[in-house]
């Protein structure tokens, strides 16, 4: 079972700073790996997939990149409205795929 | 539009069943790959079943056995029957699309509350 592993668990950040997001794999996965942000009392929306690949209708603010097991979620210029949940998912073995455990954004 | 619609979720008592449905509309559920996705309450994101465009099925192995997924493409819906379900079964459930095999998922619908509880 590949494992996901999201730091920090928490991350505070004023408006118009930049955000990073980390996410590592127990194992290899390739590039098979997606990032959602999920707001409360809403469904997750797909942001980046294939590790790097942004989603139809995401702002370029959001970036993804990979380094062997380790992927970072980058926003560049945080907005208010960004302060959410992100979640990494991996599906190097799909169907079989797992998510990481989160990451809260809050805004400063 | 791309839609998806959860309905069936409530309180059931250990050992209980129940069936959840997914209306989906925009796009046809037989031709793209339909996955259940759950959440516990506070917690993150288990990924629960799918069936393919062609029919095949899979599931998680904390289901396999208890939970069922079938579609109807005459209603353009995906359906999960819940058996035996468990007090860790207790989750938001969410129905998702993929539009391949690979499983990430670009729809997602609102989800349906399933409380296991006596």
């Amino acid at each position: 079972e590949i494992v996901m592993t999201q730091s920090p668990a928490t991350l505070s950040v004023s408006p118009g700073e930049r955000a990073t997001l980390s996410c590592r794999a127990s194992q290899s996965v390739g590039g098979n790996l997606a990032w959602y942000q999920q707001k409360p009392g809403q469904a997750p929306r797909l942001l980046i997939y294939g590790a790097s690949i942004r989603a139809t209708g995401i702002p370029a603010r959001f970036s993804g990149s990979a380094s062997g097991t380790e992927f970072t979620l980058t926003i560049s210029i945080l907005q208010s409205e960004d302060s959410a949940v992100y979640y990494c998912q991996q599906y190097n073995n799909w169907p079989r795929n797992s998510f990481g455990g989160g990451t809260k954004v809050e805004i400063k | 539009e791309v839609q998806l619609v959860e309905s069936g979720g409530g309180l059931v008592q250990p050992g209980g069943s129940l069936r959840l449905s997914c209306a989906a509309s925009g796009f046809t559920v037989s031709t793209n790959y339909l996955h259940w996705v759950r959440q516990a309450p506070g917690k993150g994101l288990e990924w629960v079943s799918v069936i393919y465009s062609g029919g095949s099925i899979y599931y998680a192995d904390s289901v396999k056995g208890r939970f069922t997924i079938s579609r109807d493409n005459s209603k353009n819906t995906v359906f999960l029957q819940m058996n035996s379900l468990r007090a860790e079964d207790t989750a938001v459930y969410y129905c998702a699309r993929a539009m391949t095999a690979v499983p990430y998922f670009d729809f997602w619908g609102q989800g349906t509350l399933v409380t296991v509880s006596s």
